[in-house]
């Protein structure tokens, strides 16, 4: 089973400012790598696929990098609405297999 | 529009089997390269995919899991079944369906699985 890295556990940041949170896998998952924003009490919301495509309706903010075994997603100016949990997410191998997330608090 | 929403029993008692239901629109289970799966997540901790059938009734599950999982399709209904056999308190999450081709652009609300005697 791939074991995903998601660091830190916490980021605090202040609004407006950029965000760069890190996910590692124990082996290449190619770019078969997605990162999630989860809310309390809601369901996991796609942001980004294949490592780098944003979903549909998802800003411009947000961007994915990365292959192998190492990603990164990067949040360019944090609104209100984006202090959530995210996760990330390999389907190159069954089980896919989560990170345990990273907190984005309001600084 | 694709919608899924899980159904099923909130409160469950040890050793007893857990049925969900997934019940989907917008999309069907007998296209090429969809998938449906199941992913759980204790209060305060992290996801964990379960099971996920694909529209060739092609079957995966958690190896740590497998022996107590089952997944079927009804594609007729828009549906799929999740058994999880002799649930203990460990088990507690809230379990989500998500359609799935690879990654999971839609999932359901989720619900919320109690396991107490």
């Amino acid at each position: 089973e791939i074991v995903m890295t998601q660091s830190p556990a916490t980021l605090s940041v202040s609004p407006g400012e950029r965000a760069t949170l890190s996910c590692r896998a124990s082996q290449s998952v190619s770019s078969n790598l997605a990162w999630y924003q989860q809310k309390p009490g809601q369901a996991p919301r796609l942001l980004i696929y294949g490592a780098s495509t944003r979903a549909t309706g998802i800003p411009a903010r947000f961007s994915g990098s990365g292959s192998g075994t190492e990603f990164t997603l990067t949040i360019s100016s944090l609104q209100s609405e984006d202090f959530a949990v995210y996760y990330c997410q390999q389907y190159n191998n069954w089980p896919s297999t989560f990170g345990q997330g990273t907190k984005v608090e309001i600084k | 529009q694709i919608t899924l929403k899980e159904s099923g029993p909130t409160l469950v008692k040890p050793t007893q089997t857990l049925t969900l239901t997934c019940t989907f629109s917008g999309f069907s289970l007998s296209t090429s390269g969809v998938g449906v799966g199941w992913i759980r997540q204790p209060p305060g901790k992290a996801l964990e995919w379960l099971a996920l059938i694909y529209w060739d009734d092609d079957k995966r599950y958690s190896p740590s899991l497998k022996s107590r999982l089952t997944i079927t399709k009804d594609t007729s209904k828009n549906q799929v079944v999740l058994t999880m056999t002799n649930m203990d308190p460990v088990d507690t999450a809230t379990y989500y369906c998500a359609h799935s081709t690879g990654y999971s652009d839609y999932w359901g609300q989720g619900t919320l699985v109690t396991v107490s005697s």
